[in-house]
Parts: C-alpha cells; structure tokens; sequence
C-alpha cells in the first residue's frame, strides 16, 4: 500500500500563470476528492470523482478551476490565471466504499 | 448543510496527562459519522477515530477515546498519556452516512485545534 501521492509538494508561481496538479490515488480506490485549505483553516470540499466521473463540484471552484480523472485512475486539477486568493494547500484524498477517506501530503500553492 | 465548530484554537498538555479536545457540529440528519483526524506538521491527514452516530457506544482507539453526545451534538477527543507525537493538528470532521445523493461521502470539517505537548 503506497498510500495517496501527490504532485507537486510545492508550487510558487506568478499571478496570472496556469498551475496544473496532480493526485495518484491508492489504486484501488474508485472514489477521489480534492479539498483546499488556507493556513488556520480545515479543509473545505472542491470536487468528487466516481471512476471517471465528475459527480460533484462546490461552488468554490470558480470557472478558472478544472479537475479530470482520465480513465479513473490519477486525478489532475489545473487553476488557470491564478490569484493570490488561490494561495492553499491542495490536498487529495481516496476511498473505496468504506466511509474512511485517505489523504495525500497535498499541494502547497503559493501565489505571488 | 452541516457546520461543524471547534473553539478551541490552541491547546496544550504535559507529557504523560490527559487533554480533551471539543467539537459540536448541526445538522438535521439522524445518520451520520464522526471523525477526528490528526495533521502534524508539514504530513499528511491521518485518522484518529471514527464514530458512526448510530452506534451508541463512545468509539476507542488505544489512548483516543470520543465523548459522543448525539442530542448535545457534541463530539469530543480525550487523549490519554499523552506523548509527544500527539502535538499536530486536530480536526474533527463530519460525513452524511448515505454515500450517495448530494452528499457522496465528502467531509466537513471543523476549524482545527493545535495540540502542543510539552515534555
């Protein structure tokens, strides 16, 4: 069990520029999610994929954010013209049909 | 839709003693699960305990134990002999008990707690 990886650990790029990320899930795992969190905060829900499906989208992702789960297996999220407001912490997490989700070591975006 | 609160910004706690961490949420469903999740600093969320609402009995996990008071809404982490590797991040977070509809198992969580343990 290799457990949820994600790439890249860090990110810092300029205002305006488009940041790609990406989640490999425990392979398994049909169900994936993607949350961000701002320093202090919890993690808030961004998005949920069955397989290849996108079922659910919270309104915190603005047009400007895109998330695909090709084939099911590893998930990509893109923000195009980043935002200093877009500065988190972008974690992924998997779970099969247990209630218990497993988190990757995120994504830390910093936007200057 | 379901909040979850945690007042507690920071805590701490001697090596060795025992700290209670709170946690109420609101909702209007009956089924639902409970967790506490831990997150040291700069790693990765991992589960401490999971309480699924229906169950009567207070989940325990070695030195974790929940206070789960399901008409108080109120859902608490007691730690036992606490040990250094407890200093992280405490979430406590709440998940509808039906998968599917709206909801598809996705979390909310609570502001978080900081957990300082001193030697």
């Amino acid at each position: 069990d290799t457990g949820v990886s994600q790439n890249p650990r860090h990110k810092i790029t300029k205002r305006g520029q488009n940041v790609t990320f990406r989640c490999d899930p425990i392979s398994e795992h049909n169900r994936l999610y993607w949350y961000r969190q701002t320093l202090g905060q919890g993690p808030e829900f961004l998005t949920y994929f069955q397989n290849e499906a996108q079922l659910e989208k919270s309104r915190l992702l603005s047009d400007r954010f895109s998330a695909e789960r090709p084939k099911g297996s590893f998930s990509t999220l893109e923000i195009q013209r980043t935002e200093q407001g877009d500065s988190a912490m972008y974690l992924c997490a998997s779970r099969q049909t247990g209630p218990e989700q497993f988190f990757g070591p995120g994504t830390r975006l910093t936007v200057l | 839709a379901q909040t979850v609160t945690q007042s507690q910004p920071e805590m701490s706690v001697q090596e060795a003693e025992t700290v209670t961490l709170s946690c109420t949420y609101d909702t209007s469903e009956s089924d639902y699960y409970l967790f506490w999740y831990k997150q040291p600093p700069s790693r990765q969320m991992i589960l401490v305990i999971r309480q699924e609402a229906y169950k009567q009995q207070n989940a325990t996990e070695n030195r974790f134990s929940v206070n789960f008071q399901k008409a108080a809404k109120s859902f608490s982490l007691k730690i036992s002999d606490s040990q250094l590797g407890d200093a992280a991040m405490y979430f406590c977070a709440y998940r509808s008990y039906n998968a599917g509809g709206t909801s598809y198992g996705k979390l909310t969580f609570g502001q978080g707690t900081i957990l300082t343990v001193h030697p």
